[in-house]
């Protein structure tokens, strides 16, 4: 089946660090990715997304790129800022015709001035 | 756009009792709503499949007596914990599907959060 795997966090950045929170996927076909953030007390937004192999999602400053010969999705940012704070899920849909997600565990960001 | 909202967004709840939550799409119209279910510091959990006009698709393992869900209208689907026990406390999570959209394009709800004492 699908599954999704997460780097375990929290992790943990002083302000204007450089952010990586890895993700691999196991799926067959070829699915779509996702990032999404999800604050404190709030439910999940799409941060963003990839369609195809080599295609970069970008939002906000955060990017990935869907890498097929690493069924990876890592996210990078820059310079992450303290509202980055919040807990970040990569996801993916479309695999075996079946467009339900299936998500990672999450990984927490904090981020400290 | 595509604003999905949750009612109530926590409930307080003594044991045995049920609790119904809402989840609206504000402004379209999806004939398909995901219910999920989020335990701390985990992942979503898929429980059902809302569609608009017929029976609910619930995952394997969630009891469909205990989570009845109702898809009325094209705006609205309401999840209703029966007889709720403390192991139900949880955060649910709602999401709606835009008609004419594939399942891929998801718009989630804030989550409500359910506490039975």
């Amino acid at each position: 089946g699908n599954s999704v795997t997460q780097m375990e966090g929290p992790v943990t950045l002083s302000e204007e660090a450089f952010l990586t929170i890895n993700c691999t996927y196991t799926a067959t076909g070829y699915p779509s990715l996702f990032w999404y953030v999800q604050y404190p007390g709030e439910g999940l937004q799409l941060l963003l997304k990839a369609t195809k192999a080599d295609d970069k999602g970008s939002n906000k400053g955060f990017e990935a790129t869907y890498r097929k010969e690493t069924t990876s999705f890592h996210l990078e940012k820059g310079s992450v800022q303290v509202s980055d704070s919040a807990v970040y899920f990569c996801a993916l849909s479309g695999s075996g015709g079946s467009y339900i997600p299936t998500f990672g565990r999450g990984t927490s960001l904090i981020v400290h001035p | 756009g595509a604003v999905v909202s949750q009612h109530p967004s926590w409930v307080i709840c003594k044991s045995g009792t049920s609790v119904k939550i809402e989840c609206r799409s504000l402004d379209f119209q999806a004939t398909t709503m995901f219910w999920y279910r989020q335990f701390p510091k985990q992942s979503l959990m898929l429980m059902a499949t809302s569609n608009e006009g017929s029976k609910a698709t619930y995952e394997q393992g969630v009891e469909k007596d205990k989570f009845l869900i109702n898809h009325a209208s094209l705006t609205l689907s309401t999840l209703t914990v029966t007889s709720a026990h403390p192991e139900d406390s949880s955060f649910y999570i709602c999401s709606a599907v835009p008609v004419g959209q594939g399942s891929e394009t998801q718009y989630f709800g804030p989550g409500t959060r359910l506490l039975v004492l």
